[in-house]
């Protein structure tokens, strides 16, 4: 079975430095990715999806994300994160035609 | 994007009562609506998807008699919890997807369940 992994559950960080979340899936064929974002008391956002093509995705907000198929990740990142970043953010896997495997979660805490 | 809205956002109930959510899909027709549930420091776990119109199917081990769900419109899902029980308390999101997006899903702003 397909699983996602998000490898820190808990981020905490200072206003301007920089992210970096770790997501690695376990599937052989082709696959969709997201990422989601869920500020607190809100709906999940989408953030940033990969289908095809550049692997290297822009998303809202200043962040971006890399799929490295060899490594089989879809990394999030952002350069300098601000205190409104602060929320729960989820990887998610859809390979073609299937369900969506999302991740267990990073809570991100960014500190004024 | 597309909005989803989910109702009611908190309920507290009695166990042994039922409590029906609502998954509403607002500016397009969802041909596919999915529910999951999270517990505390766990992923997004799908309970089922359901089509318009149709049975919805269930993931292994979660039982069908237990979380009702009808997608009776291309706009509208429910879940029904039926005879709850403290260990349903739980958080609960739809998502909805149609076809001219793809894989994309939209979700729901969840609703948190507490059984008391």
């Amino acid at each position: 079975a397909q699983s996602v992994s998000q490898h820190n559950h808990h981020v905490i960080l200072s206003e301007a430095a920089s992210l970096e979340l770790g997501c690695n899936y376990s599937y052989g064929g082709t696959v969709n990715l997201f990422w989601y974002v869920q500020y607190p008391g809100q709906h999940l956002q989408l953030l940033l999806k990969y289908f095809s093509g550049d692997p290297l995705v822009k998303g809202i907000k200043g962040f971006e994300a890399e799929f490295i198929k060899s490594k089989f990740s879809f990394n999030l990142r952002k350069p300098s994160v601000q205190w409104s970043d602060t929320a729960e953010y989820f990887c998610a896997v859809i390979p073609l035609n299937q369900k969506v495997t999302f991740g267990t979660g990073t809570k991100l805490q960014v500190i004024p | 994007g597309a909005v989803v809205s989910q109702h009611p956002s908190r309920v507290i109930c009695k166990s042994g009562t039922s409590v029906k959510i609502e998954c509403r899909s607002l500016d397009f027709q969802a041909t596919t609506m999915f529910w999951y549930r999270q517990f505390p420091k766990q992923s997004l776990m799908l309970m089922a998807t359901s089509n318009e119109g149709s049975k919805a199917t269930y993931e292994q081990g979660v039982e069908k008699d237990k979380f009702l769900i009808n997608h009776a419109s291309l706009t509208l899902s429910t879940l029904t919890v039926t005879s709850a029980h403290p260990e349903d308390s739980s958080f609960y999101i739809c998502s909805a997807r149609f076809v001219r997006r793809g894989t994309e899903a939209f979700f729901g702003q969840g609703t948190r369940l507490t059984v008391v």
